[in-house]
Parts: structure tokens; C-alpha cells; sequence
């Protein structure tokens, strides 16, 4: 079956734009998570949704959001960007909601997002 | 609060030699999962492996084996005969009950295959 789709993979955007980056999971998984991944701060947990519910948020300003729809797409968005947002952002489903056997991630390619 | 610690930056070894990855973790909880993935140029995470925290049998897939030991919080990877396609970034990760589907991961080892 087909894995988990992120558009667009690269993105150069001004800083002080917004971007909006989705995220197709695999058919079936309702739960998506969306991470950073810089350099300097490595891996890093953005937030989760399950059923079109946000149910874990990391420790992120308030401009980074997100949503689910009812098909468990997945759409992040940037608002105000700086320079410090360039990163890999990488999307990932799980069947189910977390805590359980569920737990397997599938990521996504990622989108690679430049600021300048 | 949880964390994950990957003490090796990076591994450079010559075809066919063994690499063992080493992974250290913190959490407060009794039931946990813990993760390997792989990271090759392309930038997708590849998973190879997920425990619970109560199951610590020793696994073996092909040239990959796993090590977890709760006495000592570590979850190592070794790769048997190691072949230049392993040339990647390996992750550890814990995802624990608390954390529903929140993967905390390791700062990563990059591992680098010489022919």
C-alpha cells in the first residue's frame, strides 16, 4: 500500500511569509504526527492529531499550527517565518492513537523548508 | 521527563566490520516503547524496530540484532557485516504511555560504510 506523502518536498519561502505543508497518511492510519528536524536541535515533536483532534502539542510558539480533516489528511502551517524555521519537517501516521501496541510511526519524505 | 541519548555522533567503519549503535534513555514510566529508525540520504525515517518495556528479549533480523537491557536503561543496535547501503542516520526513540504517540528522539548516529 502507499506510504506516507508529504508535499511538497522543498519549499524556499521570504521570511515573514506563511507556509502550509501537508501530509497524506497511510490509507486506514488516523493519526498523525508532525516533527522538526534541524541540525542544531535535531528530532524534535511538533504536535499530534487523531481525528481531526489535536491530542499533544510540543513545545512550539503559537505560530506553528495544524489540522486534520476527516480523511486524516494533515495540513501544518508557519505563520510569520524566520530564518530559524529552515528545516526538514517530517510527517509520520500511526494506526491508532498512542499509548497502545499502535505506537509503530511511518514517516514520510519530509518537506525541506528554506527561510531566507 | 523523557530523553534519549546517543553518545556516538558518528561511526565510520570498512565493509563487512560489525557497528553496534549505542542508545541510553530516561522515563519515569513503567510501560514504554522504544524505536530504531534509519535515516538514509533520501530523508525519510525508516523503521527497523519497536520493544516494550517488558519485553527484553534480544531480537535478530538478517544483520540487525537488538540488546535491551532495563538494569542498564540502553537498547543497542548492532549491524552484522556491515555493507555500504548502511551508510546512514540511525535514531534511537521512547514513546512512553504518558506520550501517547510523541516519539522523543536521540541526537542520532551517523553511520558511514567504507567499501
Amino acid at each position: 500500500k502507499a506510504g506516507v506523502t508529504q508535499t511538497p518536498r522543498y519549499l524556499i519561502k521570504t521570511r515573514g511569509q506563511q507556509v502550509t505543508l501537508s501530509c497524506s497518511p497511510i490509507s486506514g492510519h488516523r493519526s498523525v504526527s508532525w516533527y522538526q528536524q534541524t541540525p542544531g536541535q535535531g528530532l524534535q515533536f511538533l504536535f499530534e492529531y487523531f481525528s481531526e483532534t489535536q491530542r499533544n502539542k510540543g513545545n512550539f510558539p503559537g505560530r506553528f499550527s495544524g489540522r486534520q480533516f476527516s480523511n486524516s489528511r494533515s495540513e501544518m502551517n508557519v505563520s510569520t517565518l524566520e530564518l530559524g524555521d529552515s528545516a526538514l519537517y517530517l510527517c509520520a501516521s500511526s494506526l491508532a492513537a498512542g499509548g497502545g501496541v499502535n505506537t509503530e510511526a511511518f514517516f514520510g519524505q519530509g518537506t525541506r523548508l528554506t527561510v531566507v | 521527563a523523557q530523553k534519549v541519548t546517543q553518545a556516538q555522533t558518528e561511526i565510520s567503519v570498512v565493509e563487512k566490520e560489525d557497528v553496534t549503535l549505542d542508545c541510553v534513555y530516561e522515563t519515569r514510566d513503567t510501560t514504554y516503547y522504544l524505536f530504531w529508525y534509519k535515516q538514509p540520504p533520501s530523508g525519510e525515517l525508516v523503521f527497523l524496530i519497536r520493544r516494550n518495556s517488558f519485553d527484553e528479549q534480544n531480537e535478530i533480523s538478517g544483520r540487525y540484532s537488538w540488546n535491551f537491557q532495563k538494569s542498564t536503561s540502553s537498547f543497542n543496535f548492532t549491524i552484522t557485516a556491515s555493507q555500504v547501503v548502511d551508510s546512514a542516520v540511525y535514531f534511537c526513540a521512547l514513546s512512553d504511555l504518558s506520550a501517547g504517540n510523541k516519539l522523543t528522539f536521540g541526537g542520532g548516529t551517523r553511520v558511514l560504510v567504507k567499501p
